[in-house]
């Protein structure tokens, strides 16, 4: 599996905005999936195919990608988007993988 | 609308083989859109990727896993299951399994998620 890079933390002031990001080679080919995990719950997808929202997910949430690089980007962050932020590739094998994660503290 | 539910024992000895079913209700695990999958998560840590299974048992594991894992299908029990054996301390996390989709072939991802259990490897 390719291996996929997160900064282990970022923080936010309220109302603000922020960008995670993931960085891996296989992002060069294939676009990054992004999951939010809080506390005891499951992850639940946020962003798919680049910048694509799934139904429910605010419009605040927005994905892009540039050449190792994907992003994540909350726009004017809430209280309830502290949680943990995973990206998630595949690579040409067809093997999957996922980041190491992103804590976000909305201060 | 369909949900998944993982089962299985919380606890299993070192050594032995960790068994858990995926039982898909509120729809067919007989899809040529999805794929089906189990990813695990350590107490305190990250996301880790098992393996994944399309519904004619053609499946795809984590090459770091792939010596101890098997994921089968039953299809006439909308069923899916992961078999990992000779589990140690450190195959402790929850397991989760989960629904994969792709938008083409650049993009994969899991959609819908299982609540998840955790499976304890200790004497």
């Amino acid at each position: 599996s390719s291996e996929l890079t997160q900064d282990p933390a970022v923080s936010v002031a309220l109302g603000q905005t922020v960008r995670i990001t993931c960085q891996g080679d296989s992002l060069r080919i294939y676009y990054a999936s992004w999951y939010q995990q809080k506390p005891g719950q499951a992850p639940v997808l946020v962003i798919y195919a680049k910048n694509n929202r799934p139904s429910g997910i605010p419009d605040r949430f927005s994905g892009s990608s540039s050449g190792n690089t994907a992003s994540l980007t909350i726009t004017g962050a809430q209280a309830e988007d502290e949680a943990d932020y995973y990206c998630n590739s595949r690579d040409t094998s067809g093997h999957l993988s996922f980041g190491g994660g992103t804590k976000l503290t909305v201060l | 609308q369909l949900q998944l539910q993982e089962s299985g024992p919380g606890l299993v000895k070192p050594s032995e083989t960790l068994s858990l079913t995926c039982t898909v209700s509120g729809g067919s695990i007989i899809s040529t859109t999805y794929y089906w999958g189990w990813i695990r998560q350590p107490p305190g840590k990250g996301l880790e990727w098992i393996g994944t299974i399309y519904y004619s048992g053609s499946t795809s594991y984590n090459p770091a896993l792939e010596s101890r894992v098997t994921i089968p299908v039953d299809t006439s029990k909308n069923q899916f299951s992961l078999r990992l054996s000779s589990v140690t301390a450190a195959d402790t996390a929850v397991y989760y399994c989960a629904r994969r989709g792709s938008s083409g072939p650049s993009s994969w991802y899991f959609d819908l998620w299982g609540r998840g259990t955790l499976v304890t490897v200790s004497s």
